[in-house]
């Protein structure tokens, strides 16, 4: 059973425009998330994380919301570029229940992200 | 300043045989985790070490071992390899009480 769903497997865009990729979750003990982005061949590269204390996190172009009520989070690139283009995944953790660094990350399965110039 | 890096890149094998995967961590990190990714799917955790010890074990058998050197660097062996070993490993680095890994590039092991 899927912890962490990205009911998306792709997405495309227009440059300039808006990206938004979601993500849903089933188990209420996740306390911080987090996005990676991926391109062929490379590991996932770290973008954006939310602890389950806040509802927004901003850093440049992207920005998270989490909606714990929902049990959603959603990722928001503005604005798009082509650059962008890469497999997004959303990883949830309870590693703070643990007392320390994150452990166990659960994934989605990702989300290809296509922007068009 | 060096990230995560992972040795080899590429690995092929055959089934019954046994694989030694690399990792060192980004510098300032002391913890360890490894990750399988199939074609398709998001990344699925298989351990983490910290201080030379697993500390925490996902839901793979125990043909899947790990070592951490006292340099931090680590190391993941899979024994009696099956068809479905065939798979990215991914090792990821950290700092014990921070909340964000670090993944290296991976390394692409195909058993035929």
């Amino acid at each position: 059973d899927q912890q962490v769903k990205q009911n998306s497997p792709s997405l495309s865009v227009q440059e300039g425009r808006i990206s938004i990729l979601n993500c849903d979750y089933t188990n209420s003990m996740f306390d911080y998330f987090l996005w990676y982005k991926k391109y062929p061949a490379e590991g996932p590269t770290f973008l954006i994380s939310i602890s389950s204390i806040k509802d927004k996190n901003e850093d440049g172009r992207f920005t998270v919301f989490l909606n714990k009520s929902a049990k959603h989070l959603s990722l928001h690139i503005v604005p798009s570029q082509p650059g962008d283009s890469a497999v997004y995944f959303c990883a949830a953790s309870a590693g703070r229940n643990y007392g320390g660094s994150q452990g166990n990350l659960i994934f989605g399965k990702g989300t290809k992200l296509s922007v068009k110039p | 300043d060096a990230g995560v890096t992972q040795s080899p890149t590429h690995l092929i094998k055959t089934r019954g045989q046994q694989v030694t995967l690399r990792c060192s961590p980004k510098s300032g990190h002391d913890t360890v985790s490894w990750y399988q990714q199939a074609l398709g799917q998001g990344p699925q955790f298989i351990f983490q070490y910290y201080e030379e010890e697993e500390r925490q074990r996902g839901n793979f058998p125990d043909r899947f071992s790990g070592h951490q050197f006292p340099n931090y660097s680590s190391e993941l062996n899979v024994n009696a390899l099956l068809l479905g070993d065939s798979a990215l490993y991914l090792c990821a680095s950290s700092r014990l009480g921070a909340d964000t890994q670090y993944f290296g590039p991976g390394t692409r092991l195909t058993v035929l």
